[in-house]
């Protein structure tokens, strides 16, 4: 079956730097992305990953190896208005979005 | 960048009523659109693709004369929740992505909907 896993919930300190990893097995392999979701919106496109290494856009960052089945978004210098739900999805060979469950991330000062 | 609307935002009904929600997008055509529906603390839930002009294809254990979803242009998908229930009260989600563009999918806002 297809899977996608990301820890459930998170705290940081503001200003600081957080990881937050997704481990996946598809049925197939079109990309993976990240969306960011604040409570009781929809969820914003942050990242788009389809060939290995590192993509770096402004205080995000997000990471794939695709051998390992993994990704990792990276906050840096973290904002309180960054609080919020960070969605792991990959594309299948379908062009489906197989989403995880989201990362909740609480940002203290 | 590409634009999603989705109508109404919210929504509240008595239970048995139907529930029209638009999807629009704004400054693309959409080949496909996706609905998704969102549980409190959950992930998004695919529940059916569209692509225009044709018949939706739906998720196994979406009831498809409960959900009705037409996409009968470019720009505009709709989904009716038929009879609704307190059970169907959840966040919905439409989605677009053009045909050039299969793997960015642009998010409507979403739409809140409180069945009584």
């Amino acid at each position: 079956g297809q899977n996608i896993d990301q820890p459930t919930e998170m705290t940081a300190t503001e200003g600081a730097i957080v990881q937050i990893n997704c481990t996946y097995q598809t049925s197939g392999f079109n990309g993976l992305f990240w969306y960011q979701q604040h409570a009781g919106e929809a969820p914003t496109f942050l990242s788009y990953n389809v060939l290995d290494g590192l993509e770096e856009k402004g205080r995000f960052s997000s990471f794939l190896s695709r051998s390992k089945g993994y990704s990792y978004l990276l906050l840096k210098e973290l904002q309180m208005k960054d609080s919020a739900s960070y969605l792991c999805a990959v594309m299948d060979s379908n062009y489906q979005l197989i989403w995880g469950a989201g990362t909740k991330l609480i940002i203290k000062p | 960048g590409a634009v999603v609307s989705q109508h109404p935002s919210w929504v509240i009904c008595k239970s048995g009523t139907s529930v029209k929600i638009e999807c629009r997008s704004l400054d693309f055509q959409a080949t496909t659109m996706f609905w998704y529906r969102q549980f409190p603390k959950q992930s998004l839930m695919l529940m059916a693709t569209s692509n225009e002009g044709s018949k939706a294809t739906y998720e196994q254990g979406v009831e498809k004369d409960k959900f009705l979803i037409n996409h009968a242009s470019l720009t505009l998908s709709t989904l009716t929740v038929t009879s609704a229930h307190p059970e169907d009260s959840s966040f919905y989600i439409c989605s677009a992505s053009s045909g050039r563009d299969m793997e960015t999918q642009y998010f409507g806002p979403g739409t809140r909907l409180l069945v009584l």
